[in-house]
């Protein structure tokens, strides 16, 4: 098993633009959510997942959105980049909601100018 | 609203010696708690958990962790500290979410130091 992966691993952007960053996981894991990291912060919950179709907010979703159309992907779209938005983004991922322990993956570097 | 308090940003220690992380809580009902550790530009590993039974719990790579109830504290330990322990803890506490899911509350992180 490859486990959670996630795409870019570094991502330069202008404010404004939009993009995508990946991820996915080959566990059949149904629980799905992204965090980001931000120095002195730990990590603060973005958005999740309880299984495909269905997606909930965390404590920080302005700026972002999410989809999970399969089990295996849960992409999170910025639609237009600022630079608050300057973080370190991990997914995570567990078999389900209830379960206790997440998987991460080991995260995405994104730099908005 | 739970949380997690990591009361030190860094924690020095020479190798071969025993070493401690520590942690405290605030929730409300029974606690669900975890320790993460992050190396250099790599995500997150889970080490540690404890959900109930037995007060110490042991995890990978040598770590336990010693749950206190009446100190509300979550301790991580380890009896000999090596170089390569040198790491990004994260203390966690388990939140359930109104829309089923659930939220990790983590500390602010406290980087292990350890020399030679």
């Amino acid at each position: 098993n490859a486990g959670v992966t996630q795409t870019p691993k570094f991502q330069v952007l202008k404010t404004g633009q939009s993009m995508t960053l990946q991820c996915a996981q080959d566990m059949n894991h149904e629980y799905m959510s992204w965090y980001r990291q931000d120095p002195g912060m730990g990590l603060r919950l973005i958005h999740y997942s309880v299984g495909a179709g269905i997606t909930d907010q965390g404590e920080v979703p302005n700026g972002y959105n999410v989809s999970r159309s399969t089990t295996e992907d849960f992409p999170l779209r910025l639609l237009s980049a600022a630079p608050s938005q300057t973080s370190v983004y991990f997914c995570a991922s567990s078999y389900s909601a209830r379960q206790e322990t997440q998987y991460f993956g080991p995260g995405t570097r994104l730099l908005v100018l | 609203a739970q949380s997690v308090a990591q009361p030190e940003d860094q924690v020095n220690v020479a190798e071969g010696n025993p070493l401690t992380v520590k942690c405290t809580y605030s929730v409300s009902g029974n606690p669900y708690l975890f320790w993460y550790v992050q190396y250099p530009n790599r995500g997150l590993q889970f080490l540690l958990k404890y959900i109930t039974g037995d007060n110490l719990v042991k995890g990978s790579y040598g770590f336990e962790a010693e749950f206190n109830k009446s100190q509300t504290s979550f301790h991580l330990k380890k009896p000999s500290a090596l170089v390569s322990d040198s790491a990004l803890y994260f203390c966690a506490v388990r939140d359930i979410l109104t829309g089923g899911g659930n939220k990790l509350t983590f500390g602010t992180g406290t980087q292990l130091k350890v020399e030679l």
